[in-house]
């Protein structure tokens, strides 16, 4: 499994871009970047993934560089709502039909937007 | 109405009681989770389930069992509580394409004296 690596904390000013980086120089060819959050004490909330191009949804985008080692999850307009802990998951995903392989939620960035 | 539900929310209850922890979706997927998350640590999976007859443990699973009711529900039991069982629980759901694009319900708070 790919390992990540993510900041610990990061703090960005409401209104603002946050721009939230993760490594992971060790991801294999069929591995996806999946992004997740948890806002404190609530369930972990599902952002949004991508294998190589560049992603976008109504919550965030992810920019994923060209030789996959790194990653760029973008809250273009942060709010206070999106103070949270933000988690960078590599893992084989869409289509793969080869078994399951947990879940890792690491230590991943405490977000703190300020007003 | 959220999409996975689960009762209850908070419970109290001492050591040596069964308790069950349901979970319920309105998402029509397949595949069903059970987490624990404790102070300052990450989650764990308890078990997961990806169809009604496919029930699997996990990381943890000692001290807990599971029943899979129905497409649409998903229950956790612990036969006989103890205090180190007090945790935060999650239940998740995911389609049969991705299993890591996955659903969290709000959790139960769990404390076991």
């Amino acid at each position: 499994d790919a390992k990540t690596t993510q900041p610990t904390s990061m703090d960005c000013a409401e209104g603002r871009a946050a721009n939230l980086p993760c490594n992971h120089s060790t991801i294999s060819g069929n591995e996806y970047v999946y992004w997740y959050r948890q806002i404190h004490s609530q369930g972990p909330q599902y952002i949004i993934h991508g294998l190589k191009n560049n992603e976008t949804n109504e919550m965030a985008s992810l920019i994923i560089t060209e030789d996959r080692k790194s990653s760029t999850l973008i809250l273009p307009h942060a709010t206070l709502r999106d103070t949270a802990v933000y988690y960078c998951i590599v893992r084989v995903g869409s289509g793969f039909s080869g078994g399951y392989n947990k879940l890792i939620f690491g230590a991943g960035t405490r977000l703190a937007v300020h007003p | 109405d959220a999409d996975v539900t689960q009762t209850p929310r908070n419970r109290i209850t001492k050591t040596g009681k069964r308790i069950m922890l349901e979970c319920s979706q309105t998402k029509g997927h397949d595949r069903m989770y059970w987490y624990r998350q404790d102070p300052g640590l990450g989650l764990r999976l308890i078990y997961y389930s990806f169809d009604v007859k496919d029930i699997n443990k996990g990381e943890i699973s000692d001290g807990y069992s599971v029943s899979r009711q129905a497409q649409a529900k998903f229950s956790l039991s612990l036969e006989s509580a103890i205090p180190n069982q007090t945790a935060l629980y999650f239940c998740a759901t995911s389609g049969q394409l991705d299993p890591y694009e996955q659903y969290f319900g709000p959790g139960t708070r769990l404390t076991v004296t």
